[in-house]
């Protein structure tokens, strides 16, 4: 059994550029969902993901979106990166039903500059 | 809206000394609780879990989380650590209502110290 994965595990942008970050999912979850965790900090939800529509979003701006593909995977992109979206990125996978248990991947490190 | 207090930023220990990471939550609704942990660099890793039924959850490795309803608490424990526990601690709350959106508390360091 596969878990999460993500990549790349670390990257640096500068100010204003865009950013795509990956992840597959552990076999046989069908639910993904995006984590922002700042440093010293608990992660914060960015938005979920289901049958290929968002599913539930947190309290961030428009420029994080999202797309859930057939196979499960799934991508988080940033438009007009800023300073203070510096952070580790986790993604969860997880059952559609049930207890929400969610696997975490290890994380892409975004560092803008 | 769901909300979660780790009240403790870091916690020093001796190896082989008892510890409690303190968590205390706020939601209107029933409650799923969690203790995720994470060594440097990692991701999450799931620690325990209460869902329903007894309020006293354990781990593999010797954790133990009572569930509180009354004081609305989720404190973790173990007995006697070790220095491999040395990591981040977060605890996290989701309400039952269908979505899985966690809301973590800002973690807990835990040092152990030989």
């Amino acid at each position: 059994e596969t878990g999460v994965t993500q990549s790349p595990t670390h990257l640096i942008k500068t100010r204003g550029q865009q950013v795509t970050l990956r992840c597959s999912s552990q076999s046989g979850h069908n639910t993904v969902s995006w984590y922002q965790q700042a440093l010293g900090q608990g992660p914060q939800f960015i938005f979920q993901y289901y049958r290929e529509e968002e599913n539930g979003r947190g309290n961030f701006p428009p420029r994080f979106s999202g797309l859930q593909f057939p196979n499960y995977s799934s991508e988080l992109n940033v438009n007009a990166l800023e300073l203070d979206d510096s952070a580790l990125y986790l993604c969860a996978s997880s059952l559609p039903v049930g207890a929400n248990v969610l696997t975490f991947g290890a994380g892409s490190r975004l560092t803008v500059l | 809206a769901q909300s979660v207090t780790q009240l403790d930023s870091q916690v020093p220990v001796f190896e082989e000394a008892p510890v409690e990471l303190r968590c205390n939550y706020s939601s209107s609704v029933s409650v799923y609780l969690f203790w995720y942990v994470q060594y440097p660099n990692q991701g999450l890793q799931l620690l325990l879990k209460y869902l329903s039924g007894s309020t006293l959850v354990e781990s593999i490795n010797g954790f133990e989380a009572e569930f509180n309803k009354s004081q609305t608490s989720f404190h973790l424990r173990k007995p006697s650590v070790h220095i491999s526990d040395t990591a981040e601690y977060f605890c996290a709350v989701t309400e039952d209502t269908g979505r899985r959106a966690l809301t973590f508390g800002s973690g807990t360091r835990l040092q152990v110290q030989p």
